[in-house]
């Protein structure tokens, strides 16, 4: 079957650094995407790792490891902004077809 | 940002009675695809779209059914509305298929649906 987790919530200080962890086991790979989701609002793109390694993008940075079927997602000098559901989805097959895991609620606290 | 919209934005109906839900985009992207999102199940895919006429169904599409007859607009319907189907709807787009950048999938503003 397809499985996707991640932690359902964290919390974190303003200005330090937190990462968000996501397991998956799906059949066939063929990306990895995290999305960020404020509250009552759409999902939108953070990045995409189809390699293992780090994809690194401002204060944000993605990590890969495809035999562990493992990623995470790091965030540094947090803001409050930053407070926001995170969520990883694969990519399995060749379809364009996105597999989501529940989402980590993450809360920044000042 | 990607140039999709969703109506309505907010709906609330009885059992019972059709639903159609509207994502418009100007992106002229080919694939398109609907979600809902419900507390502790995630996003999860209802139906897709890969060209004009050409649909497919996803996860969940027990109950809905869509069409796509210009580019640009994708319908979701629901024949006969149930409280099981109270929930939030987003659209999507995406460029290409494959394992690329380039077809990163892009969300609307979403649908709040609720069925009494």
């Amino acid at each position: 079957g397809q499985n996707i987790d991640q932690p359902t919530e964290m919390t974190a200080t303003e200005g330090a650094i937190v990462q968000i962890n996501c397991t998956y086991q799906t059949s066939g790979f063929n990306g990895l995407f995290w999305y960020q989701q404020h509250a009552g609002e759409a999902p939108t793109f953070l990045s995409y790792n189809v390699l293992d390694g780090l994809e690194e993008k401002g204060r944000f940075s993605s990590f890969l490891s495809r035999s562990k079927g493992y990623s995470y997602l790091l965030l540094k000098e947090l803001q409050m902004k930053d407070s926001a559901s995170y969520l990883c989805a694969v990519r399995a097959g060749e379809t364009d077809k996105l597999i989501f895991g529940t989402g980590t609620r993450l809360q920044v606290f000042p | 940002d990607a140039g999709i919209t969703q109506s309505p934005r907010h709906k609330v109906t009885e059992t019972g009675t059709p639903v159609t839900l509207r994502c418009h985009q100007t992106e002229n992207h080919r694939y398109m695809y609907w979600y809902r999102q419900d507390p502790g199940h995630g996003l999860r895919l209802i139906h897709y779209s890969y060209g004009v006429k050409d649909t497919d169904k996803g996860e969940v599409s027990d109950g809905y059914s869509v069409s796509r007859s210009k580019t640009e607009d994708f319908l979701l319907t629901l024949e006969s509305a149930t409280s099981s189907q109270t929930s939030v709807y987003f659209c999507a787009i995406s460029e290409l298929a494959g394992g690329s950048r380039t077809d990163t999938q892009y969300f609307g503003p979403g649908t709040r649906l609720t069925v009494l």
